[in-house]
């Protein structure tokens, strides 16, 4: 069993559908992420959560929802989204928000039509 | 300004050789981390090597080295007897602003260097 869980791994939506990525992690680290991976651009970091309190929220449109009811699970709401939301999103986990490595799950790869 | 920079979108390495993937990084801050991550095809980040500011060895783990010189900022992966399944994306990444006392930032990733291993 993978430490950082991500379903589903593939996702098609339209621009008017309402869906939600989903992420777990078996770890027991404090701290969990959404990263966004456009192509031919870095690793971009949406949400940070830690002790399922949000502590940063880099400036993402609010079509981008993130819910994180304890600290192994991670959610991240899409309504309304637009075809250049299609990306790699990536999810990942940290014991802490310092000198720790983090933990990806293999991602859910979006295409919004 | 670029935190992160790696400067080779892609290389290429002959199975068994060694290969240096280069990094350099930027900050002001004198307590960060340094790290290196693997994306396969499949999409899964994996990490591989974690250098500290304050280390003052090299990191190394199995067949991967990271040549840490800090006064350069620079924070390159070297992989040792390239296997055809070191195929993949490389990316470096840093976390700064370490100590105790500040808050920690995200990790911030580089562009990522494409290695492909040849038979």
């Amino acid at each position: 069993e993978t430490g950082v869980t991500q379903t589903p791994r593939h996702l098609v939506m339209g621009m008017t559908n309402k869906k939600s990525l989903k992420c777990e992690q078996h770890l027991g680290h404090n701290a969990m992420y959404w990263y966004k991976q456009s192509a031919k651009k870095p690793l971009e970091l949406m949400f940070v959560y830690n002790f399922k309190e949000q502590t940063e929220n880099n400036s993402v449109p609010s079509r981008f929802s993130p819910e994180c009811p304890n600290s192994s699970h991670l959610f991240l709401h899409l309504h309304t989204l637009q075809p250049e939301d299609s990306a790699l999103y990536l999810c990942a986990s940290s014991q802490g928000l310092k000198n720790t490595e983090a933990f990806f799950g293999q991602g859910t790869r979006l295409t919004v039509v | 300004a670029q935190k992160i920079t790696q400067t080779q979108p892609g290389m290429f390495v002959q199975e068994k050789e060694a290969v240096t993937l280069d990094c350099t990084y930027d900050t002001s801050d004198q307590s960060y981390g340094l790290f290196w991550y693997k994306q396969p095809s499949s999409g899964e980040m994996i990490f591989l090597i974690y250098q500290g500011s304050y280390d003052e060895q090299n990191a190394t783990e199995g067949r991967y080295s990271l040549n840490f010189q800090k006064a350069r900022k620079s924070a390159n992966l070297v992989i040792s007897a390239s296997q055809l399944g070191d195929s993949a994306m490389y990316f470096c990444a840093m976390r700064e602003r370490l100590i105790s006392s500040g808050s920690a930032r995200q990790l911030t990733f580089g562009s990522g260097t494409q290695l492909t291993v040849l038979p």
